[in-house]
């Protein structure tokens, strides 16, 4: 059974407080993946990773930075939130390949003040 | 890049009835059709998918259509029940070796008993 947590399920944060979004998986995927997920907008991709140390830029990168410095964990971060980072922010990880399942962790609810 | 409709962004049915959530999108070379379904305060969960070369796809109440020419797929729920309020999403995952998977913006379905 795939397992992908997530550091908190809930975070509140002040605004310009530098904020870091740990995902972690254990089956070995090589795909990572964050989402923000907004009601009306859908699920987002922020940032992606394929492998250790590689990351590409999704969708709506600005403001977000990530890290992937082993292959089960997967960083999101916020250099300085701001209140239009309130959020609910999903990870998820797959095998490699374009067709492959994306599994995704319980999300972490931020809210930034 | 691709870019992914989803209608209707509400869905009310009566416990029995048939649900049909419809889906359009643009990339030609999208050639993998996922669709999630979120429970409320869980995470997305792949219910079915359906690859390009495949017109249909069917698993006990739920069936997914794909029309290449029209560049349109649809989830289809039969006999639908209580349980099967959620949040649908449909995605479609772009071309290249790595295409990700650019996510529909939702389908809220309510199940009325």
């Amino acid at each position: 059974d795939v397992k992908v947590t997530q550091s908190s399920r809930y975070l509140v944060k002040r605004t310009g407080e530098k904020v870091f979004l740990e995902c972690v998986q254990d089956m070995d995927h090589e795909n990572m993946f964050w989402y923000r997920q907004d009601p009306g907008l859908g699920l987002r991709l922020i940032y992606f990773s394929y492998d250790v140390k590689m990351k590409e830029k999704g969708d709506i990168p600005e403001g977000y930075s990530v890290s992937r410095e082993k292959k089960e964990r997967f960083s999101l971060i916020l250099e300085s939130a701001s209140t239009n980072q309130t959020s609910m922010y999903l990870c998820a990880s797959s095998l490699p390949g374009g067709r492959k399942t994306q599994y995704f962790g319980p999300g972490t609810r931020l809210l930034v003040l | 890049g691709e870019n992914v409709e989803q209608h209707p962004s509400t869905l009310s049915v009566q416990e029995g009835d048939s649900a049909v959530i419809k889906c359009t999108y643009s990339d030609s070379a999208s050639n993998y059709f996922p669709w999630y379904k979120q429970e409320l305060g869980k995470r997305p969960q792949l219910i079915i998918d359906i690859r390009s070369n495949v017109g249909e796809k069917k698993d006990q109440r739920i069936a997914v259509t794909l029309n290449k020419t029209a560049k349109h797929f649809s989830l289809h729920i039969t006999e639908t029940q209580p349980e099967d309020s959620a949040v649908y999403f449909c995605a479609a995952r772009g071309g290249g070796s790595q295409g990700n998977l650019i996510f529909g913006k939702g389908t809220k379905l309510s199940v009325k008993p």
